[in-house]
């Protein structure tokens, strides 16, 4: 069965530095884009970038780039969502989801809270 | 970036009812690289549709979609009681970008 789980509810406060983690389970993890997914309260649906953990290539949507930072440790099957210097603006669900190659996410993990506040 | 347009914003229904939701793109592109999501309160996404009318694994027929070019619908045959929920489509050839969102309430 494939799963994703992901790292639980994080209280940080601006300024802070987080990582969250996505791990992945019952399939081959380095044959599948992750892709990680922001949903602020009470909003949309927003792409902030995709890893292929075979090899590392990592693309970020344009808006997202230098203020997050997607990683993966293959050998232990998990992506990684990260940021240096947390704002509230980053509050918020953070979802990852597996990508078959050039198909939509098929796969969803249940979601990280991250709630910025002072 | 592509920019999806779903409308309406909100569709208020009955169960029994039929259900149609519109995702317009600010640009043309090929159907084969359009989705609908379908969320739940309290859940992550669950693909419904790939290639604009292909029914994920599971999907009950009731779900339908279709359309090419720039318009996009997504069609629920008769509406259950647990089909309230909010639907996004999303482009996926070009990038990835989603739609704001249509919930369906009753």
């Amino acid at each position: 069965e494939v799963q994703l789980v992901q790292s639980g509810a994080e209280v940080k406060k601006p300024g802070e530095s987080l990582k969250i983690s996505c791990k992945g389970s019952g399939y081959t993890f380095t044959n599948y884009w992750i892709g990680w997914v922001r949903q602020m309260p009470g909003k949309g649906l927003e792409w902030m970038g995709i890893i292929y953990p075979g090899d590392s290539d990592t693309r970020y949507r344009p808006s997202f780039q230098g203020q997050v930072t997607i990683s993966a440790d293959k050998s232990i099957s998990t992506a990684y969502l990260q940021w240096s210097s947390l704002k509230a603006s980053d509050t918020g669900m953070y979802y990852c989801a597996r990508r078959p190659g050039n198909q939509p996410f098929d796969y969803w993990g249940q979601g990280t809270l991250v709630t910025v506040s002072s | 970036e592509i920019v999806l347009t779903q409308s309406p914003g909100t569709l208020s229904l009955s169960p029994g009812e039929r259900a149609t939701l519109s995702c317009r793109a600010s640009q043309s592109f090929s159907s084969t690289y359009l989705a609908w999501y379908q969320q739940k309160r309290g859940q992550p996404p669950r693909l419904l549709i790939s290639g604009a009318s292909s029914r994920a694994t599971g999907i009950p027929d009731r779900f339908s979609g279709s359309g090419s070019g720039t318009d996009f619908t997504l069609t629920i045959s008769r509406l259950e009681p647990e089909d309230f929920a909010v639907y996004y489509c999303q482009q996926y050839g070009s990038s990835l970008t989603f739609g704001g969102g249509t919930k369906v309430e009753i």
